[in-house]
């Protein structure tokens, strides 16, 4: 079946640890998204990628990094200059030309200690 | 930049009830959506739905553009309902590219 997978679904890290969540999409989708959710509160975009080798800061990109090597896979590193990492982090996509209808992953959660 | 706000934030209601949750926005939009997000955190698409009236079974959405304001309805909640629901917006003037404001969601309970 068509769909957005996350890995992993839940990390745990100590401070100062760079951490990469994968994010994998099987519906040929043009673009894709990662969100930060915090504890009672809405998403928050990070970083987009509409094409393959091009990708935009969202509102809160500082110390995080992104790559668009293949239309497929967008993985999001949280490096250990953001810093507040703990949170629920969200993939999204959606096929370039649509409505912008969003498609999400089933999420990764991070906890830094 | 626009502004997303939604009510009520927390709902409880008994099986079998209706509800209407309200999101307002400060500023013309051309892509608005609402998500059902479960407890398990999966955000699920219900509508895209920038102006008029959807239906899809049991819910329901109406977007006023003219007055920014967008409301969902749940007509005999289940608990299979409960969970978190947002609505997202986006003002680009170049189309719809998926970059949404989400508001702060309402969270409903639905008791059995």
């Amino acid at each position: 079946d068509g769909g957005i997978t996350q890995s992993p679904k839940y990390l745990f890290r100590k401070e100062g640890q760079n951490v990469t969540l994968s994010c994998e999409q099987n519906l040929n989708h043009d673009a894709m998204y990662w969100y930060r959710q915090d504890p009672g509160q809405g998403l928050r975009l990070i970083y987009y990628s509409q094409i393959v080798n091009d990708f935009q800061k969202g509102d809160i990109a500082e110390g995080y990094s992104v790559s668009r090597e293949k239309k497929e896979s967008f993985p999001l590193t949280v490096t250990s200059a953001q810093k507040n990492p703990t949170a629920f982090y969200l993939c999204a996509s959606v096929r370039t030309g649509n409505t912008g209808e969003l498609f999400f992953g089933e999420g990764s959660r991070l906890t830094v200690l | 930049g626009i502004q997303v706000e939604q009510s009520p934030p927390d709902l409880i209601l008994q099986e079998g009830a209706n509800s209407t949750l309200r999101c307002n926005f400060s500023d013309s939009v051309n892509n608005l959506q609402w998500f059902h997000q479960n407890p398990w955190g999966q955000l699920i698409n219900l509508f895209y739905i920038p102006s008029g009236t959807k239906q899809n079974g049991r819910l329901s959405a109406t977007t006023v553009a003219t007055e920014r304001y967008s409301l969902l309805y749940i007509s005999s909640s289940q608990t299979t309902d409960s969970g978190v629901y947002f609505c997202a917006v986006e003002r680009s003037r170049s189309g719809n590219t998926g970059k949404l404001i989400f508001g702060q969601g309402t969270t409903l309970q639905v008791k059995p």
